[in-house]
């Protein structure tokens, strides 16, 4: 059963961009890896999905590197009303999230 | 955004007492989950729906049961709620399986329950 790690909580700035690393050592073949943000009393958003190398949206991007065992999400230019919960998800069995990353943007 | 929507969003309760939470789809999609969310563990699984009777149980599944009988609605009974079940509770959706290849969940607004 794949489980995720991430960073607990990242710091920026406005108009920087942000790279969130999710490792993901036991991903199955057939995984798929996917994205997620959270704001306050929300349920989470999907942001991205990506299978292996690089997928891009018009929110964000997402690197798979070729052993696939881990991802890093790109948040470009980033704003204030980015500051979320980004959560990794790799699906295999029971689709069990990872702890999240919590950005803080500052102004 | 997908259309989910989760009933009550709030709700109090004592110890002891049974508790029903719904969740209802316009979307007509295929798969059903109810998470849990709690400070310092995230998101949790509590059981999911793979089609109309079709459950399976997810991570957390002990104290709850669930039920499937039409497509757009998947309800979550908590049949003698304790204080360990305040929480706040996540109803998704995925067109495929299991949120992947294509089919990421689509996430309802929450319900708040306190079990007092």
């Amino acid at each position: 059963l794949a489980k995720t790690t991430q960073p607990i909580s990242m710091d920026s700035y406005e108009g920087q961009e942000v790279n969130i690393t999710c490792s993901h050592n036991n991903i199955a073949t057939n995984d798929y890896i996917t994205w997620y943000q959270q704001f306050p009393s929300q349920g989470p958003r999907f942001i991205i999905q990506g299978y292996k190398t690089k997928v891009t949206n018009e929110v964000a991007s997402l690197f798979i590197p070729a052993d696939r065992k881990s991802s890093t999400l790109s948040l470009p230019r980033v704003s204030l009303s980015d500051t979320a919960v980004y959560y990794c998800l790799v699906v295999s069995g029971k689709l069990i999230f990872g702890q999240g990353t919590t950005l803080q943007v500052k102004p | 955004d997908a259309g989910i929507t989760q009933s009550p969003r709030h709700k109090v309760t004592e110890t002891g007492t049974p508790v029903t939470l719904r969740c209802h789809q316009t979307e007509n999609h295929r798969y059903m989950y109810w998470y849990r969310q709690d400070p310092g563990h995230g998101l949790r699984l509590i059981h999911y729906s793979y089609g109309v009777k079709d459950t399976d149980k997810g991570e957390v599944s002990d104290g709850y049961s669930v039920s499937r009988s039409k497509t757009e609605d998947f309800l979550l009974t908590l049949e003698s709620a304790t204080s360990s079940q305040t929480s706040v509770y996540f109803c998704a959706i995925s067109e495929g399986g299991l949120g992947g290849k294509g089919s990421p969940l689509h996430f309802g607004n929450g319900t708040r329950l306190t079990v007092t």
